[in-house]
């Protein structure tokens, strides 16, 4: 199946400050979601992208899919952003393959 | 729109013992899947339904493992017999169409299983 890379592994921010979190995949897609994880563990769809960009409020993505890669932004942080973020991309099964994740802690 | 539910949402059970999990997916939402998350990893497929019918089960460790989704609808998931290695969170979702290119996953509040 694909890989799915996912960097950095863990993040600790201040609130207000702006991240990047970085998913590498290992052949083409057609369907990348972002996730994200809060700490009572609900999965929530961030994205659908397997291609351009998308902004929703203080969160945007950008995939380069020539390229195998995802970026997900976060600006001006808030401790409402804490939790885990997931980058999942559809293999050849038609269901999603998740990465290990990316745990962010946003301090106040 | 009511999500996807599944119940229970804590389960303490003795290895060797059995356990089921049930999912409601969203309302017509024809493709279900069973996700196992070890803690501090990401999610895992352990099988796929379009309607009723099993799409992939691959990683479905099936000497202990079984699921059904009569009728289309619900789904449940079944343990038997319990390992140490089970201990997970058990994630049910779903989407619109299988493998659509905007047909994004919902996933449900899942159900923590431990195993002692």
């Amino acid at each position: 199946g694909i890989q799915v890379e996912q960097s950095p592994p863990d993040l600790i921010l201040q609130e207000g400050a702006n991240s990047t979190l970085r998913c590498n995949f290992s052949d083409s897609v057609n369907n990348l979601q972002w996730f994200h994880q809060n700490p009572w563990g609900q999965l929530i769809n961030l994205f659908y992208i397997p291609s351009g960009t998308k902004q929703n409020g203080r969160l945007s993505a950008t995939t380069v899919a020539t390229e195998r890669y995802s970026l997900l932004y976060i600006s001006s942080s808030q401790t409402t952003d804490s939790g885990v973020y997931f980058c999942a991309v559809l293999d050849s099964g038609y269901a999603l393959n998740f990465g290990k994740g990316t745990s962010l802690l946003v301090t106040p | 729109e009511a999500g996807v539910a599944q119940s229970p949402r804590y389960k303490i059970i003795e290895k060797r013992q059995s356990v089921a999990f049930w999912c409601n997916p969203i309302s017509g939402h024809a493709t279900l899947y069973w996700y196992q998350q070890i803690l501090g990893q990401g999610p895992k497929l352990l099988i796929q339904f379009q309607n009723n019918g099993v799409v992939d089960d691959s990683q479905l460790p099936k000497d202990r493992f079984s699921a059904e989704r009569l009728k289309g609808v619900d789904s449940t998931l079944k343990i038997q017999p319990a390992k140490l290695e089970d201990s997970a969170v058990y994630l049910c979702a779903s989407s619109q169409q299988r493998g659509s290119y905007n047909s994004p996953l919902h996933f449900g509040n899942g159900t923590r299983l431990t195993v002692t």
